[in-house]
């Protein structure tokens, strides 16, 4: 079965420095992978998404992604980091066969900024 | 505003009460998706309607039923209800049966007392 991994379940990081949030999935072909974050009393709102072709995703808020099939990852970066990042951030990968639209989230990252 | 409608947005209720909880899609979308989310389980998939039928099952308690309308807002009905069953419950919607990447609306928050 599909998993993902995301292994650091609370990141600290400072106003202005970069940021990178960390996805490992579990799958033998391309996955379709996404990144959503959370905000608190708020849903999910879908960051970017990676279907196939040029590895490097570009998303909303100033955040890209990149695919790395050879380590089974799909890492979220962002070059500096506003306060208003502070939330929790979600992997998932889209569930094959079937194509149902299914999606199998990580655990979640929240995300702390230090003024 | 993502345009995916949940109501209630806050619902408490005891054990052993049935419930029920509504999702409007975004215009033109037919797909919706549940989805809960708990401190232990996560997010969970629940189960996905297009159109009016139900496309995919996910871990959903036989306790747990949902429907998708006509005029395509669903709702997912929880009954028997246990202290466990206390989460945020999300809902989704999509354009077409096999769209990822979809809008989620704000959630329901069930508290069972």
């Amino acid at each position: 079965a599909q998993s993902v991994t995301q292994p650091d379940i609370h990141i600290t990081v400072s106003e202005g420095a970069s940021l990178e949030l960390r996805c490992n999935y579990s799958y033998g072909a391309t996955p379709y992978l996404f990144w959503y974050v959370q905000s608190p009393g708020q849903g999910l709102q879908l960051l970017l998404k990676y279907f196939s072709g040029d590895t490097l995703v570009q998303g909303i808020k100033g955040f890209e992604a990149e695919f790395k099939r050879s380590q089974s990852s799909f890492n979220l970066r962002k070059p500096s980091v506003h306060w208003s990042d502070a939330a929790e951030y979600f992997c998932a990968v889209g569930e094959v066969p079937g194509n149902t639209g299914k999606l199998i989230f990580g655990q979640g990252t929240t995300l702390q900024v230090k003024p | 505003d993502s345009g995916v409608t949940q109501t209630p947005k806050h619902l408490i209720t005891a054990t052993g009460q049935r419930v029920t909880l509504r999702c409007s899609p975004r215009s033109g979308d037919l797909s919706v998706y549940w989805y809960q989310q708990s401190l232990d389980q996560g997010l969970q998939f629940l189960i996905q309607y297009y159109n009016g039928e139900e496309r995919a099952k996910g871990n959903i308690l036989e306790r747990f039923s949902a429907q998708q309308f006509p005029d395509l807002h669903s709702e997912l009905n929880l009954s028997s209800l246990e202290l466990g069953d206390s989460a945020l419950y999300f809902c989704a919607s999509s354009v077409d049966r096999e769209s990822y990447g979809y809008t989620f609306g704000s959630g329901t928050r069930l508290t069972v007392v």
